[in-house]
């Protein structure tokens, strides 16, 4: 069965570092089909997707936050972790992990199984 | 950066069907995912690849996709299927997510 699980802190304060972590089961981050990508949702609102990384360790992050992202993996653990620095209020909402399956020919890829997600609250 | 839209909500009876637009600029040219998200869920995905439905996704559930606009067809609607639906591709590489549409079963 394919399960991916987030965890990391619930409240963070201003400024301060998010580190969030997706631990894997059922799959591994080895063969060309895999991906991870990283989702959040802030309260009440859409998705925004944030950031993906490749079996080959290739990244890919939202243009719109790319400074502020890193994505990496350690496949021995079965882990994929995201940080994001300088953390605001409206960073606040729920941060989900999804296994990204790619299709080679043609070439297409969809997010196939989710997280449960975990709750980030950006306040002092 | 690439937009996708969505109408804000939907209404159907049951038995009804509902249909649901996502529109980008050339949006047919890329392929489109559908996800549906529960009140408290994590989202599901329930079409990807403009019209392929995953293992144990309904056949009421279809999608479609052509030049500007794609959509997701919800045949036969139930109660159960009553929740928010977000369209989704990719740009360059980059996820992009739609507004999202609430559909409500009256």
């Amino acid at each position: 069965q394919v399960t991916l699980r987030e965890s990391g802190p619930a409240l963070v304060k201003p400024t301060e570092t998010l580190t969030l972590t997706c631990n894997l089961s059922g799959f591994s981050l080895n063969t060309s089909e895999m991906r991870v990508s990283w989702i959040r949702q802030p309260p009440g609102r859409a998705l925004e997707w944030l950031a993906r990384i490749d079996w080959d360790d290739h990244k890919v992050y939202n243009i719109l936050q790319a400074t502020r992202l890193t994505i990496s993996k350690d496949t021995s653990k079965n882990q994929v972790v995201l940080r994001m620095t300088n953390m605001h209020p409206v960073d606040t909402g729920t941060y989900y992990c999804a296994r990204t399956t790619a299709n080679f020919s043609p070439y297409y890829y969809y997010m196939d199984v989710w997280g449960r997600g975990t709750t980030v609250t950006v306040s002092s | 950066s690439y937009d996708l839209i969505q109408p804000p909500s939907v209404s159907v009876s049951p038995g009804q069907t509902a249909i649901i637009t996502c529109s980008g600029d050339r949006l047919g040219n890329k392929y489109v995912n559908w996800y549906q998200q529960k009140p408290g869920q994590s989202p599901l995905l329930v079409i990807y690849y403009d019209t392929k439905r995953p293992s144990g996704i309904p056949e009421r559930f279809s999608g479609s996709n052509s030049e500007h606009t794609a959509a997701l067809t919800i045949s036969e609607t139930q109660a159960v299927d009553e929740a928010v639906y977000y369209c989704q591709a990719w740009d360059n590489s980059n996820g992009v997510f739609g507004g999202g549409t609430k559909v409500t079963v009256l």
